[in-house]
């Protein structure tokens, strides 16, 4: 089945830098990768996601990217301000076997990300 | 909006006790999920269906049942609650790229 491997596990930055973690992905089949940011004690929220014939994509302060030769796929963010401070998870998404309808998604580890005023 | 609603927030249970865990959603989605949150761990897949009396087995399985009867509902059932089942379980559901999250069920084993 697929893997998703997520690192770092926790990142630290002052506000206004720049934040970026990087997921790698083990089937190539995968299809749709998108990323969640869950605040404590609150369910995780689509932020943004591309699928896997893009390889850029940007909203505002985030952007991500796929290459999917390599298997991996990174989330971007820039200007980075203390609300941004959350976990954030990566995932891949497995079509439904006989087609390309979206399927399960296979998560990371999770990033703990803290900004600081 | 969808809303993907779970039976309890916060739930105790003893040892060997069976567990059920409903999940309800109100936009007709085909696909249901249910995963565990463990910290460092993320969102693990336990089991998931992609229609009214179809399941098929996630990441980790072992010691859970689900059931899907109707189409709106799917639970998840713990045979015989062990410790190491304590965790946060979240349902979802969802159709095409769209995917929405229940709030969760804190279980605690004891």
């Amino acid at each position: 089945g697929e893997n998703v491997e997520q690192h770092p596990s926790t990142l630290s930055v002052q506000e206004g830098d720049s934040a970026v973690i990087k997921c790698t992905y083990s089937d190539s089949a995968s299809n749709y990768f998108p990323w969640y940011k869950q605040e404590l004690g609150k369910r995780p929220q689509l932020i943004i996601d591309i699928r896997s014939n893009v390889g850029e994509k940007k909203d505002q302060r985030i952007a991500v990217t796929l290459n999917k030769t390599a298997k991996h796929f990174s989330l971007h963010i820039t200007e980075t301000q203390p609300e941004d401070s959350a976990v954030y998870f990566c995932a891949a998404s497995t079509p439904r076997a006989g087609g390309t309808s979206y399927g399960k998604l296979t998560f990371g580890q999770g990033t703990i990300l803290t900004v600081h005023p | 909006d969808v809303k993907v609603t779970q039976s309890s927030r916060y739930l105790v249970k003893r040892t060997g006790e069976k567990v059920f865990l409903e999940c309800v959603q109100d936009m007709d989605h085909e696909n249901m999920f249910w995963y565990r949150q463990d910290p460092g761990l993320g969102l693990r897949l336990i089991y998931f269906s992609y229609d009214v009396k179809m399941k098929e087995k996630g990441d980790i399985p072992e010691g859970y049942s689900v059931s899907r009867e109707k189409k709106e509902r799917f639970s998840l059932i713990l045979e015989s609650a062990s410790t190491n089942q304590t965790s946060m379980y979240l349902c979802a559901s969802s159709f095409a790229r769209e995917i929405n999250f229940g709030p969760g069920t804190r279980l605690t084993v004891t």
